[in-house]
C-alpha cells in the first residue's frame, strides 16, 4: 500500500501472477478517483480512473475498486507482465478555489521478476 | 499537438540563477496544470490555469514562483533566485476543460540546483 514518506513501498510479483496495489485516501467528499502510471524519466500515464458513484471498474487487464466506507482504493493488474514495472500513482479529485485539482499519493514500486 | 510538450527536459544550474519551465498543453486543451515531483515522492500541485487565468496560486511554494499562460495555449513556471530544494521534476498536465479527466501528463524537466 501507500505510505508517507522518502521510500517507496515496493511490490515484486512473479510474471504472469496478479497484481494488487493498494491506496488509502483522505478526503471523504472526494468525487473522482484516478490511477497512474509512471515509467523512469516519464510523466505519469493513465490506466483507469472510476467516480464515486461506481465500486468497480474493469479495462483490459486492469480493474479498479473503490471502498468508500473506509477510504480505500485497489488497483488489480491480472497477468502481470515485465511491461508493467513501474510506479503506480492513485490520486482523488479535490475542489479548490473553484476548480478541481488532483491529490496525489506517494506511489507504489511494481517489480515484475522474470 | 499529439501530446502535452515540456522544454527543456533537463535543466542544471547554480543557485541563485533565475529558471523558466516551458509546457505546451494539447492542442484545444483550455486547462493546463502545473506539479512538482521531488525524488521519491508523489506529485505536489503547484497551479492550474483555465484559459489565461489562474485561480488558485495557493500551491506555488513561495514567492518565488510565478506562471503565466498566454493566448490559453503555452504556459511558462518561472522560479526567481533558484534554491537546492527547489531540485526536482516538474511536470506539466491538460485537460480539455478544468475539471475534466484525466489530465495527460508530458514528460516533465529535470531541475537541478548546484
Amino acid at each position: 500500500g501507500e505510505s508517507v514518506g522518502l521510500h517507496l513501498p515496493t511490490l515484486s510479483v512473479q510474471e504472469g501472477d496478479n497484481s494488487i496495489i493498494n491506496c488509502a485516501y483522505s478526503n471523504s467528499a472526494s468525487d473522482y478517483f484516478i490511477w497512474y502510471k509512471q515509467e523512469s524519466g516519464k510523466g505519469p500515464q493513465f490506466i483507469i480512473d472510476i467516480r464515486s458513484n461506481m465500486d468497480k471498474r474493469q479495462g483490459q487487464r486492469v480493474t479498479v475498486l473503490l471502498n468508500k466506507t473506509v477510504k480505500h482504493l485497489s488497483l488489480q493488474i491480472a497477468a502481470t507482465q515485465p511491461g508493467d514495472s513501474a510506479v503506480y500513482f492513485c490520486a482523488e479529485n479535490i475542489l479548490t478555489g473553484g476548480g478541481n485539482k488532483l491529490t496525489f499519493g506517494t506511489g507504489t514500486q511494481l517489480k515484475v521478476e522474470l | 499537438g499529439a501530446g502535452v510538450s515540456q522544454s527543456p527536459s533537463n535543466k542544471v544550474t547554480e543557485k541563485g540563477k533565475d529558471v523558466e519551465l516551458r509546457c505546451d498543453p494539447i492542442s484545444g486543451h483550455t486547462a493546463l496544470y502545473w506539479y512538482r515531483q521531488s525524488l521519491g515522492q508523489g506529485l505536489e500541485f503547484l497551479i492550474y490555469f483555465q484559459g489565461n487565468s489562474a485561480p488558485d496560486k495557493s500551491g506555488l511554494p513561495s514567492d518565488r514562483f510565478s506562471a503565466e499562460r498566454t493566448g490559453g495555449s503555452v504556459s511558462t513556471l518561472t522560479i526567481q533566485r533558484t534554491q537546492q530544494e527547489d531540485s526536482a521534476v516538474y511536470l506539466c498536465a491538460s485537460s480539455l476543460r478544468q475539471g475534466d479527466q484525466p489530465q495527460h501528463f508530458g514528460d516533465g524537466t529535470r531541475l537541478s540546483i548546484l
